[in-house]
């Protein structure tokens, strides 16, 4: 799987879209990016994913760049409880390709 | 729906003693992965099972370190002997296939 680079900590204003970023400049073609967060001491959260088209669900949007490089989440109106540590993961989509790398994330904290 | 469960939710005991950890995934779901998070490791994947068959285990650190899953609605991480280096927040997560994967509370293990 491609590795993935993120900034270590980033803080946002409450009410502000916190925008994340994320670097996969050596992702494959068939590789998707998924986002996870975790809130302390709590099990990870699945958030989001997506190949090539820009993603949006209930909770954020993903925009992937056109190179599929890089990519950044979205959470339009972040609240206090949206401070977590937010990890980008590219995996294959596949049967058999199941398995997770999480690395170390981005801690996000959001300021009242 | 209630999520993935595991139990116990904190575990404590002495070094050399046998430690098991339990989990019931999602019914319905197909795949079970069991994590371990440290702070000095992060989260990492040990081992994960398809339709209750063993497909990954490189993580599984070492001989002292067993999964099984007998049916589909349950999975044991047993640790025999346990040291104190073991101490960490162990995750069980399911899945169904590839998708999201959702993840339990943990067992959070303290061995003296």
């Amino acid at each position: 799987d491609a590795k993935t680079t993120q900034p270590t900590s980033m803080d946002c204003a409450e009410g502000r879209a916190a925008n994340l970023p994320c670097n996969h400049s050596t992702i494959s073609g068939n590789e998707y990016v998924y986002w996870y967060r975790q809130i302390h001491s709590q099990g990870p959260q699945y958030i989001i994913h997506g190949l090539k088209n820009n993603e949006t669900n209930e909770m954020a949007s993903l925009i992937i760049t056109e190179d599929r490089k890089s990519s950044t989440l979205i959470l339009p109106h972040a609240t206090l409880r949206d401070t977590a540590v937010y990890y980008c993961i590219v995996r294959v989509g596949s049967f058999g390709n199941e398995k997770l790398t999480f690395g170390t994330g981005t801690r996000l904290t959001i300021i009242p | 729906d209630a999520g993935v469960i595991q139990s116990p939710r904190h575990e404590v005991t002495e070094m050399g003693q046998e430690v098991t950890l339990r989990c019931k995934p999602i019914s319905g779901h197909n795949s079970l992965f069991w994590y371990r998070q440290t702070m000095m490791r992060g989260l990492e994947l040990l081992i994960y099972f398809n339709n209750n068959v063993p497909i990954d285990d490189s993580g599984m650190p070492e001989d002292r370190f067993s999964a099984k899953m007998p049916n589909a609605s349950f999975s044991t991480l047993k640790i025999q002997p346990s040291e104190p280096r073991d101490s960490a927040v162990y995750f069980c997560a399911s899945s169904l296939y590839y998708n999201e994967q959702f993840f339990g509370p943990g067992t959070r293990l303290t061995v003296l």
